[in-house]
């Protein structure tokens, strides 16, 4: 696979437990987030977003959560299964005149043991 | 199918010599980008464009050029690629940035410049 993952921070986690992914984003005008999945070999994925407006947003076995106060972005994945393994990223987008803008966090690796 | 096309999937040129890395989507975007992933800096956007004709620097556009004369297609353009853009590229569409639109990444392209 792709060398991406040197000097990530890991989670790892049993089958079944849950998880729990945390971001700091470093705008604070920044009103638009994003969680991506990508596996070893492929481009990112989208898992779920929210907007600065919202604190909570639940996806099927995701819950994105969002506090403005801290700057910090959490993913929740519930039930984690071996499939969910892979390097999560945040990405965050803070509209206006950098509407087009996407800055991504340097990621985490998820690893789920059977 | 929904996709996004990058070609090549590998490549290996010498410092100096044009390089294109062509993007196509076949999903009516609006909205397009390429990214940059290196060891541990997760992925830093170069271009992106919010239509045809509209395109703008993302946060490393040093050394890259980009095009939209069509909707679908989104070249990288390196006039004299160095070894510092060794590096694993993707591209994205989706139909805006923000507002719950889901992003489309490509397979990437793994460049080498030697």
């Amino acid at each position: 696979g792709e060398s991406v993952g040197l000097h990530l921070p890991t989670l790892s986690v049993q089958e079944g437990d849950n998880s729990i992914i945390n971001c700091a984003y470093s705008n604070s005008a920044s009103d638009y987030f994003i969680w991506y999945k990508q596996e070893s070999g492929k481009g990112p994925q989208f898992i779920i977003d929210i907007r600065s407006n919202m604190d909570k947003r639940q996806g099927q076995r995701v819950t994105v959560l969002l506090n403005k106060t801290v700057k910090h972005l959490s993913l929740q994945i519930a039930a984690t299964q071996p499939g969910d393994s892979a390097v999560y990223f945040c990405a965050e987008n803070a509209g206006g005149t950098s509407y087009g803008k996407l800055t991504f966090g340097q990621g985490t690796i998820l690893t789920v043991h059977p | 199918e929904a996709q996004v096309t990058q070609n090549p999937r590998y490549l290996i040129t010498v410092t100096g010599k044009k390089l294109t890395v062509t993007c196509s989507q076949n999903m009516n975007h609006e909205y397009m980008s390429w990214y940059r992933q290196d060891p541990g800096l997760g992925l830093r956007q170069i271009y992106y464009s919010m239509n045809v004709e509209v395109t703008d620097k993302g946060d490393v556009p040093e050394g890259y050029k980009v095009s939209r004369k069509e909707k679908r297609n989104f070249p990288l353009i390196l006039e004299s690629p160095s070894p510092n853009q060794t590096s694993l590229y993707f591209c994205a569409s989706s139909f805006q940035v923000g507002g719950g639109t889901e992003a489309f990444f490509g397979q990437g392209t793994r460049l080498t410049v030697v």
